[in-house]
Order: C-alpha cells, then sequence, then structure tokens
C-alpha cells in the first residue's frame, strides 16, 4: 500500500506570494491533517479534515487555509507568504477522524523556502 | 491544555549500548502519548503508542516505552542501540480535546 504522498517536495516562494501544497492520503484513509515544523517552534498543528470538512483548527492565522476533496486528498494553502512561514510543512492521514487517538502516518513534507 | 517536555535536546550514545530518552507530560487526565522518529529529509514514523492498559509498551525496531503517572513521564527506551537509530525523536501528548501537541525533539547520535 502507497504511503502519504506530498507534491511538491521543495518550495522556493517570495514574500507576499500564495503557495498551494497537496497530500494524498493512504488508500481508505478519510482523515488528513497538517502540521508545520520549524527549528524554532518546532511541530505544530495547523488543521485537520475528515470528509472534506475542516475538524480541527491549530492557532494559526487565516493566511493558512486548507480543504479537502472527496478522493480525501488535502489542500493547503497559504497566502501573502511572510519570512517566518520557511518551514517543513508535513501532511499526515489517518482513518478516522481525531488527532488524539488514531494512528497518523506522516508524509516526507514539502520544505517552503520564502525569500 | 496539556504539554510535553522533552529535557534532551541532543544524546549522543555508541553503538551497542543502551537508549533512554526522557519525556515529561502536563495533562490533567488520562493522556494519549506518542513516539515518533524523524531521519533527515523524512517524515515522522510512529514508533509506539498508550492509550490506556499495560503501562509497558512495546514499539518497532526494538523500542520500548513506560507509562508512569506518578512522574508524568513516558520515557523511550531501547538494550541496545544501532547505528541506524541516528535521527531525531518526538515525543508527543493528545488529548480528548482532539488536539495533539509535539515536543521540542531529542537528537540522537550514535557513535561507532
Amino acid at each position: 500500500k502507497a504511503g502519504v504522498t506530498q507534491t511538491p517536495r521543495y518550495l522556493i516562494k517570495t514574500r507576499g506570494q500564495q503557495v498551494t501544497l497537496s497530500c494524498s492520503p493512504i488508500s481508505g484513509h478519510r482523515s488528513v491533517s497538517w502540521y508545520q515544523q520549524t527549528p524554532g517552534q518546532g511541530l505544530q498543528f495547523l488543521f485537520e479534515y475528515f470528509s472534506e470538512t475542516q475538524r480541527n483548527k491549530g492557532n494559526f492565522p487565516g493566511r493558512f487555509s486548507g480543504r479537502q476533496f472527496s478522493n480525501s486528498r488535502s489542500e493547503m494553502n497559504v497566502s501573502t507568504l511572510e519570512l517566518g512561514d520557511s518551514a517543513l510543512y508535513l501532511c499526515a492521514s489517518s482513518l478516522a477522524v481525531g488527532l488524539s487517538t488514531d494512528t497518523q502516518y506522516f508524509g516526507p513534507g514539502t520544505r517552503l523556502t520564502v525569500l | 491544555a496539556q504539554s510535553v517536555t522533552q529535557p534532551d535536546i541532543h544524546i549522543t550514545v555508541s553503538e551497542g549500548a543502551s537508549l533512554e530518552l526522557r519525556c515529561n507530560y502536563s495533562y490533567g487526565a488520562t493522556p494519549y502519548l506518542f513516539w515518533y522518529v524523524q531521519s533527515p529529509g523524512q517524515g515522522l514514523q510512529l514508533l509506539l503508542k498508550y492509550f490506556s492498559g499495560d503501562t509497558l509498551v512495546q514499539g518497532i525496531k526494538g523500542f520500548e516505552a513506560e507509562f508512569k503517572r506518578s512522574q508524568s513521564s513516558f520515557n523511550l527506551r531501547k538494550p541496545s542501540v544501532h547505528w541506524s537509530d541516528a535521527a531525531e525523536y518526538f515525543c508527543a501528548v493528545g488529548a480528548n480535546n482532539n488536539d495533539m501537541r509535539f515536543g521540542a525533539g531529542t537528537r540522537l547520535t550514535v557513535k561507532p
């Protein structure tokens, strides 16, 4: 069974631009969560989607948004990029909704650099 | 809200030596506890998890962890470290509110 895939793997943008990252979950998984990983703040939860609905949300500004499609694939969008948005963005999928209980399987991440 | 602390930023052990990575959590109820490993350029891989029951949890790659409620700890152990275990290790705590918090991570270096 294929794992979680994320595209692109690397991305370079400039301040003020917007970016869209994509995540394909493991087949059969309906929950997709997004995390931001930076050296300074560590791993922080962004949001979780299940059945095309946002179910949980972390403490990030509205510039960070996401969506999930009927095939469970998810996209994450960041508008008006700031230097501090440079990070590794990780996507994780699980069978059921709920970060705390169901096992999450992580993708390799998208490395975003904002210049 | 729950929180998790990994006191050791970096640990170096010799290959074949035993390993213990520390994790302390703060949460009012019984938490859900996880250990993940991240190799360079990779995502996180779940090593083991504790939800309830036996407080000694066995995971993959020969790792185990013990939940000690009295000490609010969930330390990760391995009796004999292999060079391929060099990576960054994250402890995480989840709660009924579906919030998930990760520790800052412990980077493990394995000396030959």
